[in-house]
């Protein structure tokens, strides 16, 4: 069975430094997707940045990077310089095999709050 | 391009009333739909998926059931909902040349 944990229930940080979300998944299939997602107040779900499990770079957009390392099984996201707009709810989710019945399941969450 | 709609965005229903939410996807075919629930504070719980009309598969036994009557539209219902079926309900589809999942607005429920 798929399983996301997310170790950090909350996180305090000062604006401009870096931050680091955990995340560690377990999966018995060898090919799927690991996803990062920003909840703010709204309670809207933005997308931030995909890892595919075969992908050799760690992916990057902007601001979010992911630290993937696949052995150990964790898909950290680092947001780089962070801001006051960074405050929200942070989401890891991961699907299986990109196949007609993959589902997508999500972490615990962490709470992150940047202080100014 | 692709939109997702999600009706209505807050409820307030009494316990043992029934329930029906709406989720709609425009602007593709045959995407995979999804029901989560979030309670206050927490993480998004998978409720149900389809992959296509008629076929749900569900996550969690519960007072819930989803249907799918057309290739973009996901319904959740409940006969007789109860307290604990209150929280955030976020509608979702993924498919197409993306991987990820895509989110509605929400709709916020609370059972009285």
């Amino acid at each position: 069975a798929q399983k996301i944990t997310q170790t950090q229930p909350g996180m305090f940080v000062q604006e401009k430094e870096a931050v680091t979300l955990d995340c560690t998944y377990d999966t018995s299939d060898q090919s799927y997707g690991l996803f990062w997602y920003k909840q703010p107040s709204s309670g809207e779900m933005i997308f931030l940045i995909y890892q595919g499990s075969y992908d050799e770079q760690n992916a990057t957009e902007g601001r979010y990077s992911l630290n993937f390392q696949k052995a150990r099984k964790s898909a950290n996201l680092v947001i780089s310089a962070s801001q006051l707009g960074d405050s929200a709810m942070y989401f890891c989710a991961m699907r299986g095999p990109y196949s007609s019945a993959s589902k997508i399941i999500f972490g615990s969450g962490t709470r992150l709050s940047i202080r100014p | 391009s692709q939109t997702i709609h999600q009706w209505p965005a807050t409820l307030v229903q009494p316990v043992g009333s029934p329930l029906s939410l709406e989720c709609t996807v425009e602007g593709t075919s045959n995407p995979n739909l999804y029901w989560y629930r979030q309670a206050a504070g927490r993480g998004l719980q998978l409720l149900f998926y389809s992959v296509g009309i008629g076929q749900i598969s569900s996550e969690v036994p519960q007072n819930l059931s989803a249907s799918r009557p057309q290739d973009r539209q996901f319904i959740l219902s409940s006969k007789k909902l109860l307290l604990s079926d209150s929280g955030f309900y976020l509608c979702a589809w993924s498919g197409g040349r993306r991987t990820e999942a895509f989110f509605g607005q929400g709709t916020r429920l609370t059972v009285v």
